[in-house]
């Protein structure tokens, strides 16, 4: 059965490091998305993309967040200069968008831990 | 932005009890979801609802829509241990932005 994955499923950076997540939507999904989960807490919305477009963002998303898609199949999240806030599990999501009326059904990746020393 | 409230944030059972979970809306929503997330695990994507008073069934599990479409609960029947983790109700703005809930924990003793 198709998933999402995600690279690295652990990264430690430094304080005003940038890092990269890196997520491999399922490949017929059009809308892919990007969520934070701090430890204990509830999944937070940071930003959903469509063709080649950021769609909607967060107030989270703020300057310090990028994503991109570079190739038909690498969809990624940057963040610039990691804060110490930062650190959290961060999910990838795909959605397919085609098909029966109502069909949302995102699908997760397992997440990349981020920890921000 | 909207919120959506979720209660119990925490519940033990026995196994063999029921356990339900509610979520309410500040908004009347365009469709509600559900995900389950195992400890450790990623959120994992349960129903849909989009009808007002929507009713639908996974086997012990039975799903409700408000009929004013901004509350909904789920209903877990006779628990077992495989049904622990965090079940998290999800509004869907339209534009399928979720906004999810802060979760329940359930927990179920053997």
């Amino acid at each position: 059965e198709p998933e999402v994955t995600q690279t690295p499923s652990h990264q430690v950076t430094q304080m005003g490091q940038e890092v990269i997540l890196r997520c491999v939507p399922i490949s017929n999904h059009l809308y892919f998305y990007w969520y934070r989960q701090i430890l204990g807490q509830k999944v937070e919305f940071l930003v959903s993309f469509y063709n080649n477009e950021i769609s909607e963002k967060s107030e989270i998303f703020d300057d310090q967040f990028s994503v991109e898609r570079p190739d038909g199949s690498n969809f990624t999240l940057k963040i610039r200069s990691t804060k110490l806030e930062d650190s959290a599990m961060y999910f990838c999501a795909s959605r397919k968008g085609t098909g029966p009326i109502g069909n949302n059904e995102q699908f997760f990746g397992p997440g990349t831990r981020l920890t921000v020393l | 932005g909207q919120q959506v409230m979720q209660i119990p944030q925490y519940q033990h059972v026995q196994e063999g009890e029921d356990f339900t979970t509610y979520c309410n809306s500040s908004t009347t929503l365009s469709n509600i979801q559900w995900y389950k997330q195992r400890p450790g695990g990623h959120p994992v994507f349960l129903i849909q609802l989009v009808k007002s008073g929507e009713v639908k069934k996974q086997k012990r599990l039975t799903f409700q829509f408000g009929e004013a479409k901004k509350n909904s609960s789920l209903h877990i029947t006779a628990t077992q241990t495989t049904d622990v983790g965090t079940y998290f109700c999800a509004a869907d703005s339209g534009y399928s932005t979720l906004t999810f809930g802060k979760g329940t924990m359930l927990l179920v003793s053997p």
